[in-house]
C-alpha cells in the first residue's frame, strides 16, 4: 500500500515565525501536491513537483515555498507565518503527471498560526 | 482553468437508502478524468470512484455508482445501501489538481 506521511498532525506557530511542513511517501511516485483544505473552499492547490528540484506554482503560491531535494520528499515551507495562513494543509502524490491518476493524500497537517 | 462546482455543502441519508451527490465541471478539453474521494472523519482522504470522459459508460464500484453526463458537463455519485461508515466529507476532482468545495455525509442509523 501507499504510504504517504506528513510530520505533525498538529503544528501551532507564531505570526512571523518560518514553517516547516515535510511529507514523505513511500512508493516511488513522481508527483507531489501541497494543498490546503478551508471549510466551504474545498482542496485548494498551493504547489506541485513533477520531478526532484522541479515545482509549479498552483492557485494559491503567495506566501509559500517548496522545496523537493529527494523523489520521495516535497516540504511546504511558510517563509512568515500569517493568521491567515491557519488551516488543514495536505500533501498528496500520484504516479506520475497528466491528470489520470489517482493521488494518494497524506493524513493532514492542522496548522494554526497565533 | 477549470472550475468544479459542488452544490450541495451537507446532504443527509437514512441508513439503507440510496443518495445523490452532485458535481459539475467547466472545461473545453474533450480528454479528462473525473473523480470521486471521500474523507471520513480524522482520516485519510481516499479515492472512491474514477470516470475517464472518453468513456460512456459510468463507472461502478460496488455500492458506489456515477451518472457521468458529459455534454452536461455532469458527475453526480450515487451511493446504494447506505452505510453509516460512508459518513464523510465528498469531493469531486477534476484532472488530478482542481477540487470541489466538498458536500459533508451524514448518515443516519
Amino acid at each position: 500500500d501507499v504510504k504517504v506521511t506528513q510530520s505533525s498532525r498538529y503544528l501551532v506557530k507564531r505570526t512571523g515565525e518560518k514553517v516547516f511542513l515535510e511529507c514523505v511517501q513511500d512508493m516511488d511516485h513522481e508527483n507531489m501536491f501541497w494543498y490546503r483544505q478551508d471549510p466551504g473552499l474545498g482542496l485548494r492547490l498551493i504547489y506541485f513537483s513533477y520531478d526532484v528540484k522541479m515545482k509549479e506554482k498552483g492557485d494559491i503560491p503567495e506566501g509559500y515555498s517548496v522545496s523537493r531535494e529527494k523523489k520521495e520528499r516535497f516540504s511546504l515551507i511558510l517563509e512568515s507565518a500569517s493568521t491567515n495562513q491557519t488551516s488543514m494543509y495536505l500533501c498528496a502524490s500520484s504516479i506520475r503527471a497528466g491528470g489520470a491518476y489517482e493521488q494518494y493524500f497524506g493524513p493532514g497537517t492542522r496548522l494554526t498560526v497565533t | 482553468a477549470q472550475t468544479v462546482t459542488q452544490s450541495q455543502p451537507e446532504m443527509s441519508v437514512q441508513e439503507a437508502e440510496t443518495v445523490t451527490l452532485s458535481c459539475t465541471y467547466d472545461t473545453s478539453e474533450s480528454d479528462y478524468y473525473l473523480f470521486w474521494y471521500k474523507q471520513p472523519p480524522s482520516r485519510q482522504m481516499i479515492l472512491v470512484i474514477r470516470q475517464e470522459a472518453y468513456k460512456q459508460q459510468n463507472a461502478t464500484e460496488n455500492r458506489f455508482s456515477v451518472n457521468f453526463q458529459k455534454a452536461a458537463k455532469s458527475f453526480s455519485l450515487k451511493i446504494s445501501d447506505s452505510q453509516l461508515g460512508d459518513a464523510a466529507m465528498y469531493f469531486c476532482a477534476y484532472n488530478d489538481m482542481r477540487f470541489g468545495a466538498g458536500t459533508r455525509l451524514t448518515v443516519k442509523p
